[in-house]
């Protein structure tokens, strides 16, 4: 049973340029969440992907977007790099259907190995 | 606003022996999970355990135990007959159960075992 798995490992970009990181969820899960973790921090929440569309947004600009496709994988976008987008991107999948009781979800994030994101 | 606070920046013990992480979080919901992860320097963030917050009993796995006081809203975690291999970030955080999807984190702890 394959795990979350995320690809890139690591990429350099420069200032201003586009990056694609992309995840495939664990099998049987439905929900993809992307996390921002700078170096020494805790991570920090972007967005939600359920059924193909994004379901809650964290404090991150436009720049920051993302797309989940019919099996479920995901990808995030983020345009016009700036230094500050330097930090491991984490992927995490779950299974979480609004209107299932609480006892039958799981709600439980199981993370990918994430994509270590240089900006020069 | 909701927040996780974990107090020890860093805590180091030698091999066999049992450490506790503190962390205490601010919430007004009362439908929550509770959870520990650990960062490796591979990067890799691992669940270690998770607790309901409707659930009175504080949960185990192996080597691994919470003490859980709701009203106190302290989630602190044991590690028993600690390992070379428990060497990580140790990383608290909450997730509401019925909307606010994002899991909300603390800034970790650094635990080192020393053989």
């Amino acid at each position: 049973d394959a795990g979350v798995t995320q690809s890139p490992t690591h990429l350099i970009k420069t200032r201003g340029q586009q990056v694609t990181l992309r995840c495939s969820p664990k099998s049987g899960h439905d929900t993809v969440s992307w996390y921002q973790q700078a170096l020494g921090q805790g991570p920090q929440f972007i967005f939600q992907y359920y059924e193909e569309e994004e379901r809650q947004r964290g404090n991150f600009p436009d720049r920051f977007s993302g797309h989940q496709f019919p099996n479920y994988s995901s990808e995030l976008n983020v345009n016009a790099l700036l230094l500050g987008d330097s930090a491991l991107y984490l992927c995490a999948s779950s299974s979480v259907s609004p209107g299932r009781a609480s006892a039958t979800r799981t709600d439980t994030q199981y993370f990918g190995p994430g994509t270590r994101l240089t900006v020069l | 606003a909701q927040t996780v606070t974990q107090s020890q920046p860093e805590m180091s013990v030698q091999e066999a022996e049992t450490v506790t992480l503190s962390c205490t979080y601010d919430t007004s919901e009362n439908n929550y999970y509770l959870f520990w992860y650990k960062q490796p320097p591979s990067r890799q963030m691992i669940l270690v355990i998770r607790q309901e917050a409707y659930k009175q009993q504080n949960a185990t796995e192996n080597r691994f135990s919470v003490n859980f006081q709701k009203a106190a809203k302290s989630f602190s975690l044991k590690i028993s007959d600690s390992q070379l291999g428990d060497t990580a970030m140790y990383f608290c955080a909450f997730l509401f159960i019925d909307s606010n999807y994002q899991l909300i984190w603390g800034a970790g702890t650094k635990l080192i075992i020393k053989p």
